[in-house]
């Protein structure tokens, strides 16, 4: 069966740091994978997504950076993290509905 | 930007009682699902309706799909304490890139 694996499951970061969130699919190969968040008591707001190794769309511009160094692996990535930065995380694959991971709750301080 | 929007934006009911949450979008869609989210975790799919549907059953849940209107509406019967959450319609428009588009939620509350 399929899985999805996504930690730290909460991460406190001091302005300016450096953040890499990571993302692991099981059971399923070349998968569409999603990196969304959620600001408090909001939706979900599509940040990046990659259809396959190397390709990465990004939906909105802003502080953050994707990767999809390995079919099943997405890292969300920031080389100096802002403020407006917190919230949470999600990654995602999808097939007839997107699977979620656990998210990341990130407080930016 | 966000596609669907959720109403009510909360809702609090008694056990028993069925709950009834509307989504609507703006644009043409190829499906319409519907997600729920316990607090601070991760979200669950429920049910997906293609555009060419009009209900779908699923245990407790029925959603309808009206495309004349772009709405949607998600009806949980005989509701219960362990349905306290939050539900998102999420939609997918156009193109062989699968991206959703969430509205932002609705907060179902049910007393025991």
């Amino acid at each position: 069966s399929q899985t999805i694996h996504q930690w730290p499951a909460t991460l406190v970061q001091p302005v300016g740091s450096p953040l890499s969130l990571e993302c692991t699919v099981e059971g399923t190969s070349n998968p569409n994978l999603y990196w969304y968040r959620q600001a408090a008591g909001r939706g979900l707001q599509l940040l990046f997504y990659s259809v396959g190794i190397g390709q990465i769309s990004s939906e909105v511009p802003q502080n953050l950076s994707a990767s999809r160094p390995q079919d099943r692996q997405f890292i969300l990535s920031s080389k100096k993290l802002l403020l407006s930065d917190s919230g949470f995380y999600l990654c995602a694959w999808s097939s007839t509905g997107d699977t979620f991971g656990s998210g990341t709750r990130l407080t930016v301080v | 930007s966000q596609q669907g929007e959720e109403d009510p934006q909360a809702l609090s009911i008694q056990e028993g009682e069925n709950a009834t949450m509307n989504c609507s979008y703006k644009t043409s869609i190829n499906n319409l699902q519907w997600y729920r989210q316990n607090s601070g975790r991760g979200l669950v799919h429920l049910i997906l309706i293609r555009s060419n549907e009009r209900e779908k059953h699923s245990g407790r849940l029925r959603v309808t799909l009206d495309t004349s209107k772009k709405s949607s509406s998600l009806l949980i019967t005989a509701s219960r304490a362990a349905d306290t959450a939050s539900y998102f319609c999420a939609t997918v428009s156009g193109g062989s890139n699968y991206k959703l588009t969430f509205g932002k939620g609705t907060l179902l509350t049910v007393n025991p």
